[in-house]
């Protein structure tokens, strides 16, 4: 299965620390995505490489996140000095650049928590 | 006013029947669609894309839009057990995808 994975499935953290998520997009998938998800709501937007450039930032991500995608390859996100309201799943997807439609195929998310 | 709305639900249907969908959006630039579904504690699966108004169906599933009403909708024909899920409508202008809160459906046998 060449999907999106996502590493690790679950972390767990004290408030304070910091953490780092990893995604591997589609193979040869140019767009890469971060969302985030609290229960009971859609994912929201927080960020988008097209390959190693990083195109747009939403205002939900601020200071302690901060986001990469060296090569146009694999990305990560990192949390600093997390808080209990970065509990949340963190979703990855992809989609090639010729896609019509910009469709987008998520991996299965890392879920956070912040003790 | 939320970008992207979508009727509350839970939506419980018998097995066999038709379940019903419905999505409103805000931005009247939306040019793609989509519907995916959720299993609890899983990501989001996709669907149904759709980009031009009328219908498409793949399967027991097809997807309306009506791009002047701004309205999307999502029909699932004899529904099965295994479709209990969360529906989430994405709407799209470019790159990022807006989501509404989903539609939580169960499917009694």
């Amino acid at each position: 299965d060449t999907g999106v994975s996502q590493d690790p499935r679950h972390k767990i953290t004290k408030r304070g620390q910091n953490v780092t998520f990893r995604c591997d997009p589609i193979s040869e998938h140019n767009r890469l995505y971060w969302y985030r998800q609290t229960l009971g709501q859609g994912p929201e937007f927080l960020t988008y490489f097209q390959n190693e450039a990083q195109l747009e930032k939403s205002r939900l991500l601020s200071d302690r996140f901060s986001a990469e995608r060296p090569k146009g390859s694999f990305s990560t996100l990192e949390i600093q000095r997390t808080e209990q309201g970065d509990s949340a799943m963190y979703l990855c997807a992809s989609s090639p650049l010729t896609s019509g439609g910009n469709t987008q195929y998520f991996g299965p998310g890392t879920r956070l928590t912040v003790l | 006013q939320k970008e992207v709305e979508q009727n509350s639900g839970p939506l419980s249907v018998p097995e066999g029947a038709i379940a019903s969908l419905n999505c409103t959006y805000s931005d009247r630039v939306s040019q793609s669609f989509f519907w995916y579904r959720q299993y609890s504690g899983k990501s989001p699966e996709l669907i149904m894309s759709i980009y031009s108004n009328g219908d498409k169906e793949d399967g027991r599933f097809t997807a309306q839009l009506n791009k002047a009403s701004q309205y999307v909708s999502l029909l699932i024909r004899d529904s099965q057990p295994s479709d209990s899920a969360t529906y989430l409508c994405a709407v799209s202008n470019d790159y990022k995808l807006s989501f509404g809160a989903g539609t939580t459906v169960t499917v009694r046998a």
